[in-house]
């Protein structure tokens, strides 16, 4: 079956601007999660969701990083004003149970803030 | 796709070796642990996990092995292919039930 899929896979904007990635779960998964992984490092964790609602968004480095998930399926994760720190490679994971470490993986939406 | 891991430690083996990846982890609280294999452009993926429960688990080639007592991880693969050259990390779940904490990986590359 499908796997996780992200889009897009490449994106690069300017500093300043506001930018959107997408995540597509496994179907019927109840929990996803987003990680960042900046080059040469493992993935960090950003935010949990649990059905609709985000479980734990303790990750999310300031407030200009936000994301929902409005039913439960796709979520998208919005970043405004970006930096050029925010340069990196967005990683959504999904789960079949919520709460669970079996997590499946998305090719990750590598962001270039110029 | 960009290269996920230009600064990691590398380790180089011969095909049809055995390698041996290491891990030291960071969190007494962690009771569940898992190998990921990532190769260029691509998210990681799941390799073999192990509870605290447990100081070894096999795989099909792999296994992992956890020491507790020096919060020690390491993944072996047997026999070595080509195809298992990518970038190596290893994960912890901390005091969570849900959030994975990732060390900083290991890049394997296998020589034919």
């Amino acid at each position: 079956g499908a796997g996780v899929s992200q889009t897009p896979s490449n994106k690069v904007t300017e500093k300043g601007k506001y930018v959107e990635l997408r995540c597509d779960p496994i179907s019927g998964h109840t929990a996803l999660y987003w990680y960042r992984q900046s080059l040469g490092q493992g993935p960090e964790f950003l935010i949990y969701f649990q059905g609709t609602g985000a479980a734990d968004d303790s990750g999310l480095p300031n407030d200009r990083f936000f994301a929902v998930r409005p039913e439960g399926s796709v979520s998208t994760l919005k970043i405004q004003r970006t930096e050029r720190g925010d340069s990196a490679v967005y990683l959504c994971a999904s789960s079949l149970e919520a709460g669970s470490y079996e997590q499946y993986f998305g090719p990750g939406t590598r962001l270039t803030v110029t | 796709g960009e290269s996920v891991g230009l600064h990691l430690p590398t380790l180089s083996v011969q095909e049809g070796d055995n390698s041996i990846i290491n891990c030291a982890y960071s969190n007494s609280a962690s009771d569940y642990f898992i190998w990921y294999k990532q190769e260029s452009g691509k998210g990681p993926q799941f390799i073999i996990d192990i509870r605290s429960n447990m100081d070894k688990r096999q795989g099909q080639r792999v296994t992992v092995l956890l020491n507790k007592t020096v919060k020690h991880l390491s993944l072996q693969i047997a026999a070595t292919q080509p195809g298992d050259s990518a970038v190596y990390f290893c994960a912890e779940n901390g005091d969570s039930s849900y959030k994975l904490i990732f060390g900083s990986g290991t890049r394997l590359l296998v020589r034919p």
